[in-house]
């Protein structure tokens, strides 16, 4: 079965400065890759997606991902974070083989100062 | 457009009462359900996932269920609290296949 590694547990960042959260994921399989963001107290919400294609991918909010298959890797990138990139960033990948088999890392606390 | 409501958002019981969470879908017809626990400074562990009315598979063995008696209805109960059942649940849906989840609010559970 798949797995996923966030490889940090806190990133504290100032305003404005670039960002880089990083996840490793296993599988014996092909897969596809998401990112999701958690404000305090509420559910997780889609950043993006990684199902095939160009490797370079672009969500909300400005962040995008680039997908590495030969380093099993997918780190989510910012150029400039802002006070609201505040949250929890957690990192999913779903094996093509199994139906509704969602696994998801121990998630990212970004955190953002002035 | 769909929409998942989740619910109570808190919740406070005590140990050896039971529990029952409701989630329901709206805007979508046959999806599929889940329910994940996230505990503090933890990830999210799959708890029950259903791709279908009445069919329900369980990750993991534990004092937890879950049933879904109708298409955009998936309930997670317990009979008896435990301590260890705290923690911030949270219901998704997707479209059948490997497609993004949708998820809830979520709801805080303490059981004291």
């Amino acid at each position: 079965a798949q797995s996923v590694t966030q490889l940090d547990s806190q990133v504290p960042v100032f305003e404005e400065a670039p960002v880089e959260l990083r996840c490793n994921y296993s599988s014996s399989v092909s897969v596809y890759l998401f990112w999701y963001v958690q404000y305090p107290n509420q559910g997780l919400q889609l950043l993006l997606k990684y199902l095939s294609g160009s490797t370079l991918v672009k969500g909300i909010n400005g962040f995008e991902a680039e997908f590495n298959k030969s380093q099993t890797s997918f780190h989510l990138r910012k150029p400039s974070v802002h006070i609201s990139d505040t949250a929890e960033y957690f990192c999913a990948v779903s094996d093509l083989q199994r139906n509704n088999d969602m696994r998801f890392g121990a998630g990212t606390r970004l955190t953002v100062k002035p | 457009s769909q929409t998942i409501h989740q619910w109570p958002a808190t919740l406070v019981q005590p140990v050896g009462s039971p529990l029952s969470l409701e989630c329901t879908v709206e805007g979508t017809s046959n999806p599929n359900l889940y329910w994940y626990r996230q505990a503090a400074g933890r990830g999210l562990q799959l708890l029950f996932y259903s791709v279908g009315i009445g069919q329900i598979s369980s990750e993991v063995p534990q004092n937890l269920s879950a049933s879904r008696p109708q298409d955009r209805q998936f309930i997670l109960s317990s009979k008896k609290l435990l301590l260890s059942d705290s923690g911030f649940y949270l219901c998704a849906w997707s479209y059948q296949g490997n497609s993004p989840l949708h998820f809830g609010n979520g709801t805080r559970l303490t059981v004291t």
